[in-house]
């Protein structure tokens, strides 16, 4: 059973182009989270989705970024027209259901240049 | 809104040394985590606690939950160089989110 997935590993980009992130969850997880991790600091909350749905939103920046979780496919964040303080380390996680915790993938580390 | 502070943020030990890391949360959490997170990798997951009074262990590392105190400590024991990493305690909001402490960056040394 293969961990969460998340690609791609490293992902550099310049200013105002525009970054995706993937993720897919582990078999039998229909939860996924997206975290963001700037440099030397602890991880925080951006969105939480089930299939098709985003449940909650309230860590996500009012423009630029959006997700999303089709009912086929990884989930995918995207950023629009990145700047330098986009650059971070964004993290995925899925569970099966809220009352479990969850597993984290490998993370991708976004640089924009 | 929860908030959650470790301290210390910086640790440096020697190797056989004891240590503890405390992490206190604002608000009632029903679920207090631990994590490992080595320069450049995921998190990896250490203990789950889940009721007043829990404590968990595992090798070098005792994890132990006060909900009262809202407090959660992760005890070093006789440390060694391999247990060099950042660690998270991070406690759970309602649907599952979780806010995380600023993490502690242990340096063992021989």
């Amino acid at each position: 059973n293969a961990g969460v997935m998340q690609n791609p590993r490293h992902l550099v980009r310049r200013r105002g182009q525009e970054a995706r992130l993937r993720c897919s969850p582990m078999k039998g997880h229909s939860h996924v989270y997206w975290y963001r991790q700037l440099p030397e600091e602890g991880l925080k909350f951006m969105v939480y989705l089930q299939k098709e749905n985003i449940i909650d939103e309230s860590g996500m920046p009012k423009e630029r970024f959006s997700a999303e979780f089709p009912k086929e496919g990884p989930s995918i964040l995207r950023i629009q027209q990145v700047v330098r303080g986009d650059s971070a380390a964004y993290f995925c996680a899925s569970s099966p259901d809220t009352s479990y915790g969850y597993t984290f993938g490998s993370g991708t580390r976004l640089t924009v240049v | 809104e929860l908030k959650v502070e470790q301290n210390p943020l910086f640790l440096s030990m020697q190797e056989g040394k004891n240590y503890t890391i405390y992490c206190n949360y604002s608000t009632t959490s029903d679920r207090l985590y631990w994590y490992r997170q080595d320069p450049g990798k995921s998190l990896e997951s250490l203990f789950v606690l889940l009721s007043n009074g829990a404590v968990k262990q595992e090798g070098r590392l005792m994890a132990s939950l006060d909900t009262k105190a809202r407090l959660s400590t992760l005890h070093i024991t006789a440390a060694v160089h391999d247990l060099s990493a950042t660690y998270f305690c991070a406690a759970n909001n309602a649907g599952n989110m979780l806010t995380f402490g600023g993490g502690t960056r242990l340096m063992v040394k021989p």
